[in-house]
């Protein structure tokens, strides 16, 4: 059973828009949900992360809005650039147990000049 | 610069190859992992150490061994058993007990089974 589900696979967005990927969750012990970011044929890097007794975290052109009671978090990209062209990946954890991340699937973003 | 190193980044083995897959970290994290990322299915996490000499499977282990002989290594194999190891392979470390739990990923390898 897949614990984090991600969507949309792909996004293609204009130049100066607002990309949004949603996820959702399973396990509610999850209290750690973290958005990782790749460029191709690199690693990825931790860009944004929130914790469930907030219900909104922001970073930047960065947003990340959590419901806990749908089990849905989403991350918001504001002003989008070519520059945020990447996939984009959100995670859940334990926070006593870092050792296992469940990852979504990943959503491909584009972003049109 | 303070990172985590993956080689080779690509490798291409023929049927029946174990072949060996280098992460080296110099971070002084005490927690390593090993991913696999396929199109379309995200992170799957192989192996996981928390210490020196002692490692955990995870959620994909068949068909892959580790070992974790210094802090700051940790090779994972991929043995002829494993039934579809085309895939790109990321180490990550991360320290151990923190609140943030940020993974810090290596470039990765890149695996081609001819």
């Amino acid at each position: 059973q897949q614990q984090v589900k991600q969507s949309p696979q792909s996004l293609i967005v204009q130049k100066g828009g607002i990309s949004i990927i949603n996820c959702a969750y399973e396990n509610t012990a999850f209290d750690y949900f973290p958005w990782y970011q790749q460029f191709p044929g690199k690693g990825p890097a931790l860009l944004i992360a929130i914790r469930p007794d907030v219900s909104e975290k922001k970073e930047g052109r960065f947003t990340i809005s959590f419901n806990k009671s749908a089990k849905q978090f989403s991350l918001h990209i504001m002003d989008s650039q070519p520059g945020d062209s990447a996939t984009y990946f959100c995670a859940a954890s334990l926070i006593y147990n870092f050792n296992k991340f469940y990852f979504g699937s990943g959503t491909k973003l584009n972003v049109k000049p | 610069d303070g990172g985590i190193t993956q080689s080779p980044k690509y490798l291409f083995r023929k049927e029946g190859q174990n072949v060996t897959l280098s992460c080296e970290q110099n971070l002084n994290h005490d927690a390593m992992y090993w991913y696999r990322q396929d199109p379309g299915q995200g992170l799957r996490l192989i192996y996981y150490s928390q210490i020196v000499n002692d490692f955990q499977k995870g959620d994909i282990a068949e068909g892959y061994s580790v070992s974790r002989e210094k802090k700051e290594s940790f090779p994972l194999t991929v043995t002829s058993a494993q039934k579809n190891p085309t895939a790109f392979y990321l180490c990550a470390s991360s320290i151990a007990g923190t609140a943030t739990g940020e993974l810090f990923f290596g470039e990765g390898s890149r695996l081609t089974v001819l």
